[in-house]
């Protein structure tokens, strides 16, 4: 089955500066990669996502680029502000199933003021 | 905005006694599923329904997990016999074309 793996797993960063998270997927079928945000105690909350016939999206300071051919996705946010700061997860998901994810680790990102 | 909403928000139970959380999906929603998440680690796929029955889960749902969606608005898990490895916030997810999952704002089970 599917399998995520998303890197670093802490990243702090002064405000301003821009954070990066990778992920890599193993079933070349997963064709849909939404990126989830999750403040402390609270649901995840979708917050990007990419199809596998894009290369990259953008909305205001969020971006996620995917390399098919490498099976990894990237989530990028710059002018990161204090508010960024959450556990931000990636997941994976193929077209035709039941529209299961599977997500990885996550990445805890602090944004320091 | 829609929301899926879910009761109760936390639950404490003994170990061996059956509990069931309850979702409420968006109305237009076609399909449900439950994650768990334990304490500090990633959420995991348990289930996944649509038209009235299973439509795929994880090893995790074992013989002890049931969902049912009674009537035409919740949506149920139930845990027959809780174990304390069964301690976890589980959210209820659904969707309306298996893309875009919306979830709820989780129900956080304490086995004792």
């Amino acid at each position: 089955g599917e399998n995520v793996e998303q890197h670093p797993s802490t990243l702090s960063v002064q405000e301003g500066d821009s954070a990066v998270i990778k992920c890599t997927y193993s079933d070349s079928a997963s064709n849909y990669f939404p990126w989830y945000k999750q403040e402390l105690g609270k649901r995840p909350q979708l917050i990007i996502d990419i199809r596998s016939n894009v290369g990259e999206k953008k909305d205001q300071r969020i971006a996620v680029t995917l390399n098919k051919t490498a099976k990894h996705f990237s989530l990028h946010i710059t002018e990161t502000q204090p508010e960024d700061s959450a556990v931000y997860f990636c997941a994976a998901s193929s077209l035709g199933n039941t529209g299961k994810l599977i997500f990885g680790q996550g990445t805890t990102l602090q944004v320091k003021p | 905005e829609p929301e899926v909403t879910q009761t109760p928000s936390h639950q404490v139970t003994q170990m061996g006694q059956e509990v069931i959380l309850r979702c409420v999906p968006i109305s237009n929603h076609l399909y449900f599923y439950w994650y768990r998440q334990i304490l500090g680690q990633k959420v995991e796929f348990l289930v996944s329904f649509y038209n009235n029955e299973i439509s795929e889960k994880s090893e995790i749902f074992d013989d002890q997990f049931s969902v049912e969606r009674p009537d035409g608005s919740n949506f149920t898990l139930k845990i027959r016999s809780t174990k304390l490895e069964d301690s976890a916030m589980y959210f209820c997810a659904s969707s309306q074309e298996r893309r875009e999952l919306f979830f709820g704002e989780g129900s956080r089970l304490t086995v004792l």
